[in-house]
């Protein structure tokens, strides 16, 4: 049964910190791995998606990597802002499509 | 807007009643999926349909809960004889077939069961 694992739960950083946030995966056979940013209350908005052959994905100050054989990935968030203050999901695809996710990193930025 | 939409945002009822949500999904995208988040959760997969067949049910799905897609179009999630346990996030997501696959997620309906 897949398992993922996102470590920490929580975060506070002064504004203008790069930061990691780390996702772990217990199966390998992923088809791809999206990371997600939810605002309290909403849904979740799409960051970026990495295809299970692809080492890394970038968008602006954000990069995500993939190391299938490990079961893990990053996502890296350079400069922060307080406009970034969320909580940031890791989901693994299946090859049926559905999504797992882990319980999530609360992101606080600190102006 | 061409995202997806998810009404209502938000719905409040009595233990024992049953409700429904509505899921409109982006236009071309012919694979639809249910999710539930409870909070502090991650969000929890229910069910998922191509076109307007649902084709994998989680074990969370009871038989009180019945989702439908019958167009291949809009989905409805109907919940019967609501309880206190079913109070939760409840977030649709839609998607192409292979290729990036990618999830686009609408803005969920917050069920409250007093």
């Amino acid at each position: 049964k897949q398992e993922v694992t996102q470590i920490p739960a929580a975060l506070s950083v002064p504004e203008g910190e790069n930061l990691v946030l780390n996702c772990s995966f217990t199966d390998s056979a992923i088809y791809n791995l999206q990371w997600f940013r939810q605002d309290p209350g909403k849904g979740l908005t799409s960051l970026l998606l990495i295809q299970s052959s692809q080492r890394e994905q970038t968008s602006g100050r954000l990069n995500a990597s993939l190391d299938k054989s490990s079961g893990r990935s990053t996502l890296y968030i350079a400069a922060s802002q307080p406009g970034d203050s969320a909580t940031y999901l890791c989901a693994v695809c299946s090859n049926t499509g559905k999504l797992i996710f882990g319980q999530g990193t609360t992101l606080q930025v600190k102006p | 807007d061409t995202g997806v939409s998810q009404n209502p945002r938000h719905k409040i009822t009595k233990r024992g009643q049953n409700v429904t949500f509505r899921c409109d999904p982006i236009s071309e995208h012919n694979r639809l999926y249910w999710y539930r988040q409870t909070l502090g959760q991650g969000p929890e997969f229910l069910t998922y349909f191509q076109n307007e067949a649902q084709l994998e049910k989680s074990r969370l799905l009871s038989d009180r809960f019945s989702a439908e897609r019958p167009k291949g179009s809009f989905s409805t999630l109907e919940i019967q004889r609501t309880e206190q346990g079913d109070s939760a996030m409840y977030l649709c997501a839609s998607s192409l077939t292979g290729g990036a696959n990618e999830q686009f997620f609408g803005p969920g309906t917050r069920l409250t069961v007093l």
